[in-house]
């Protein structure tokens, strides 16, 4: 289980706009650092797509765009393309016991 | 184009070792900090290890903690992850990154590890 939590499965059809969620209980994890979040075909090198929590690696397309709140955090992909089909991971740092975290992933399917 | 390989990664029986070599082009690993994240089949990425640039800091995943060991050579641009009491549930693909902060921008496509008798 992961202290990350994030939806399962999200889609959408070219074009439109989805957005991915990613949550986390204060209870499940100290305070917590930026958001950052990964695109990742298996078998590929994971894609940084978004870092403190906003930021997008040069190369990104704007069509990615991050969001963070106290407790959740958001990805949003607007017009979706069919090569925007992967698994997407968000991942944070855990400061009380120095270690990385990652949500359970979200794969996207672009019907 | 800066990058990073992984290689080392085979098929071991359970309780065997294995040590995993991540190598850069056009980057000099010892000015960062570096770390390991796996996937196992069906399953979703899982933070390793971490280690500082000048290897000063170390950490490990409860689930590895005793049986992994990260560590680097400067000298030969190199990142290392031995792995030693091998389960079959470490069996996955292994992918080592640089560390920028609290985050990988440069990753590995991974070496698999397939721990099976």
């Amino acid at each position: 289980q992961s202290v990350l939590t994030q939806p399962p499965s999200v889609s959408g059809a070219p074009g439109q706009r989805i957005t991915i969620s990613c949550t986390w209980s204060l209870s499940n994890i100290g305070p917590i650092y930026d958001i950052h979040w990964y695109q990742h075909l298996p078998g590929t090198a994971p894609k940084l797509l978004i870092y403190g929590n906003k930021w997008r690696p040069s190369g990104v397309p704007d069509r990615f765009s991050g969001s963070k709140s106290d407790t959740s955090a958001s990805l949003a992909i607007s017009g979706l393309q069919a090569e925007d089909e992967a698994e997407y991971y968000c991942q944070s740092y855990d400061s009380s016991v120095s270690r990385w975290v990652f949500g359970g992933g979200t794969k996207l399917t672009v019907l | 184009e800066v990058q990073v390989v992984e290689s080392g990664g085979g098929l071991v029986q359970p309780g065997g070792s294995l040590r995993l070599s991540c190598a850069a082009s056009d980057l000099t690993l010892s000015t960062y900090s570096m770390t390991w994240v796996r996937q196992a089949p069906g399953k979703g990425l899982e933070w390793i290890s971490y280690i500082s640039s000048s290897g000063g800091t170390i950490n490990y995943a409860d689930s590895v903690k005793g049986r992994f060991t990260i560590s680097r050579d400067n000298a030969k641009n190199s990142l290392y992850l031995q792995m030693n009491s091998l389960r079959d549930e470490d069996t996955a693909v292994y992918h080592c990154a640089r560390v920028r902060g609290t985050y990988g921008d440069v990753w590995g496509q991974g070496t698999t590890v397939t721990v099976s008798s």
